[in-house]
């Protein structure tokens, strides 16, 4: 079946420094890539999607990245801040699936000031 | 607008007792899916429906769990005769659409089977 591994599972910075998180899909059937962000004890916020007819997408500090060749994506985080802590979770839409999202297993980002 | 909403946030039960969680979806959405969260890991989709229906219930035990999406009211996920490896984080998502449409998630609802 369809799998998202997820790297790296801890990642601490510097506040100000940038902080990179990779995905790799399994399914190339895949078209639609969201991040969630999961503070302690919340539900998971979407911070950023990209679908597959686009190669990058920016907001802010957060930006995302997708090679479907490779099939990879990664979030970008720039100008870190301490509030930028928690599990961040990358995920994958198969475009033959009825909805479910595959997600990857986390990566706990910890900004220190 | 509220976003999803779950409850209880928090359900203890003991081993053999029923559990029954509760979402209410974003206002407008139709579309609802159930994941659980075991601690230290990703989110693991159990079942998606929509008003009245059932679509995907690939992810979920056949045994024990079921779930419902009614015309009127919150959908359920119900767990019967829990067991302690049922101790997850269950959280409830909504969309307004399939396919590329964004799934908002509820804060989730903490079950302790002690």
């Amino acid at each position: 079946g369809e799998n998202v591994e997820q790297h790296p599972s801890t990642l601490s910075v510097q506040e100000g420094d940038s902080a990179v998180i990779k995905c790799t899909y399994s399914d190339s059937a895949s078209n639609y890539f969201p991040w969630y962000k999961q503070e302690l004890g919340k539900g998971p916020q979407l911070i950023i999607d990209i679908r597959s007819n686009v190669g990058e997408k920016k907001d802010q500090r957060i930006a995302v990245t997708l090679n479907k060749t490779a099939k990879h994506f990664s979030l970008h985080i720039t100008e870190t801040q301490p509030e930028d802590s928690a599990v961040y979770f990358c995920a994958s839409l198969s475009r033959g699936s009825q909805g479910n999202l595959i997600f990857g297993k986390g990566t706990k980002l910890s900004v220190k000031p | 607008n509220a976003g999803v909403m779950q409850n209880p946030r928090h359900l203890v039960r003991r081993r053999g007792q029923e559990a029954r969680l509760r979402c209410s979806p974003v206002k407008g959405h139709s579309h609802v899916y159930w994941y659980r969260q075991l601690p230290e890991e990703g989110l693991k989709f159990m079942v998606y429906l929509q008003k009245e229906n059932i679509i995907d219930e690939s992810g979920m035990p056949k045994e024990r769990f079921s779930a419902e999406f009614p015309k009127e009211g919150p959908s359920i996920l119900r767990i019967q005769q829990v067991v302690r490896g049922d101790s997850a984080a269950y959280f409830c998502a909504s969309s307004l659409g399939v396919l590329g449409n964004e799934q908002f998630f509820g804060p989730g609802t903490r079950l302790t089977v002690l």
